[in-house]
C-alpha cells in the first residue's frame, strides 16, 4: 500500500535559520510529489510539486525539495525561514489520481 | 476561475442530526477528492470521484457517512446521523485528469467546512 511519512511532527527555529523537512513515500509505481503548506486556519496550498525531470524543484516563498529516487525521499528546504513560514507542511504523493498526505510537520519561527 | 468553492465555512450542529457539507470543484477538473482533518488523524482521505463516480471510498469512516456526484460541477458529503467524533476540518479538492507531467496538473482545495458536533 502507498504510504507516506514526515520525519517530525513538530520543528521550532529561530528567524533566518535553514530548514529541512524529511519526507519518505513507499511505492513501487511512477508518483508525482507535492508538499503543500497550511497556515493557521487556512486550507491548504500549493508549494510546489514534482513530476519529472530535474529532480531539485524550486517552488514558491523561497522553498525547494530535492527528489532523490533511491531512496524514495522528497525533502523540503528553505536557507533562510522567516516568521511567517510558521505553518503546517504537509508531503503528499499522487499515483494515478489517488493523494495521499503526511501526516505533516508544525513548523514555528519564532522572532 | 473562482477555485473549488465549499459551503458553509462553519457548521455547528447537535449530535444525532443530519449534515451536508457542498462542494463546487473548479470546472473541467475530472476528479474531486474529500478529506478530513483532524489532529489526531492529520489528513485522511474519504472519497474521491473520477467524472462524477466514485472511484474509492475505502477511506470513508462508516455508513453514516455518504458522498455523491451528481453532476461535474457539485458534489455533497452527508453524515446522518452526526456525532461529536465527526467533528473535523473537512476539505474538498480537485484537480484535472492524471497521471501527465501537464504543467497545470495538481490538486487545488477548498477553504473547507469547519464541522463541530455537539
Amino acid at each position: 500500500a502507498q504510504s507516506v511519512s514526515q520525519h517530525n511532527h513538530h520543528v521550532i527555529l529561530s528567524e533566518a535559520a535553514s530548514l529541512e523537512l524529511g519526507c519518505n513515500y513507499s511505492y513501487g509505481g511512477t508518483v508525482n510529489l507535492f508538499w503543500y503548506v497550511q497556515y493557521p486556519g487556512q486550507h491548504l496550498q500549493l508549494l510546489l510539486k514534482y513530476f519529472s525531470g530535474d529532480p531539485l524543484v524550486k517552488g514558491i516563498k523561497g522553498f525547494e525539495a530535492e527528489f532523490i529516487k533511491s531512496k524514495f525521499s522528497f525533502n523540503l528546504r528553505k536557507p533562510s525561514v522567516q516568521w511567517s513560514d510558521t505553518a503546517e507542511y504537509f508531503c503528499a504523493v499522487s499515483s494515478w489520481g489517488k493523494l495521499q498526505f503526511g501526516a505533516g510537520t508544525q513548523v514555528v519561527v519564532t522572532p | 476561475d473562482a477555485g473549488v468553492i465549499q459551503s458553509p465555512r462553519h457548521e455547528v450542529t447537535e449530535m444525532g442530526q443530519e449534515v451536508t457539507l457542498r462542494c463546487k470543484p473548479i470546472s473541467g477538473h475530472d476528479y474531486l477528492f474529500w478529506y478530513r482533518q483532524t489532529m489526531m488523524r492529520g489528513l485522511e482521505l474519504l472519497i474521491y470521484f473520477n467524472n462524477n463516480v466514485p472511484i474509492d471510498d475505502s477511506g470513508m469512516p462508516e455508513d453514516r457517512f455518504s458522498a455523491k456526484m451528481p453532476n461535474a460541477s457539485f458534489s455533497t458529503l452527508k453524515i446522518q446521523p452526526s456525532e461529536p467524533r465527526d467533528s473535523a476540518v473537512y476539505f474538498c479538492a480537485s484537480s484535472l485528469a492524471p497521471p501527465g507531467p501537464a504543467a497545470n496538473y495538481g490538486y487545488t482545495f477548498g477553504s473547507g467546512t469547519r464541522l463541530t458536533v455537539v
